[in-house]
């Protein structure tokens, strides 16, 4: 049974370009959120994907965005990216098949902005 | 007031020994709790959930909540160093989404 799997696995960027992150959820799981980690911290909620619409959102500008698509897979984009934005993006993927609520971590992607 | 408190540490603790981590959350409607361990570098890994008061048991670690006191621990028994990571305690606040800690950093010492 694959686990959530998120492409790349590292990323360097310069300020104000912009990128493109990808997740394919667990076998069976429907939603989608997306959590960014900095260092020495824990993860903070983005957003989150279910039935290819953004269900609910974090304290995060509009310069992150995402979709889903209709195999469930996601992506999120950062636009105008700053060096704050270096981080771990972390995917998780949940559903019914997962039990209830719990949540599953892809091995996340880490964006280096500089 | 943080959402979601854990002391940072490092706790160390001997092997064989008995870790008790603990966590307080501040959002009274949280019904469902997870603990995640995260390896230095790495994601982090669901190790245990609970949704209701008391305690429930998986192997050496038992979660338990008490939500009226807004306080869930993680107990992990014959600590062996392997366990040294950073534990991640991670209420619901709505659904689906998890409101997470800064983590305590576990040390078991051989």
């Amino acid at each position: 049974d694959a686990g959530v799997t998120q492409s790349p696995t590292h990323l360097i960027k310069t300020r104000g370009q912009q990128v493109t992150l990808r997740c394919s959820p667990k076998s069976g799981h429907d939603t989608v959120s997306w959590y960014q980690q900095a260092l020495g911290q824990g993860p903070q909620f983005i957003f989150q994907y279910y039935e290819e619409e953004e269900r609910q959102r974090g304290n995060f500008p509009d310069r992150f965005s995402g979709h889903q698509f209709p195999n469930y897979s996601s992506e999120l984009n950062v636009n105008a990216l700053w060096l704050g934005d270096s981080a771990l993006y972390l995917c998780a993927s949940s559903g019914l098949a997962g039990g209830p609520y719990e949540q599953y971590f892809g091995p996340g992607t880490r964006l280096t902005v500089t | 007031q943080k959402e979601v408190e854990q002391n940072s540490g490092p706790l160390s603790v001997p092997e064989g020994a008995i870790a008790s981590l603990n966590c307080t959350y501040s959002d009274r409607g949280s019904q469902s709790f997870f603990w995640y361990r995260q390896y230095s570098g790495k994601s982090p890994e669901l190790i245990m959930s609970i949704y209701s008061n008391g305690d429930k048991e998986d192997g050496r670690f038992t979660a338990q909540l008490n939500k009226a006191s807004q306080y869930v621990s993680l107990l992990i028994r014959d600590s062996q160093p392997s366990d040294s990571a950073t534990y991640l305690c991670a209420p619901e606040t709505s659904f689906q989404k998890l409101v997470f800690g800064t983590g305590t950093r576990l040390l078991v010492s051989p």
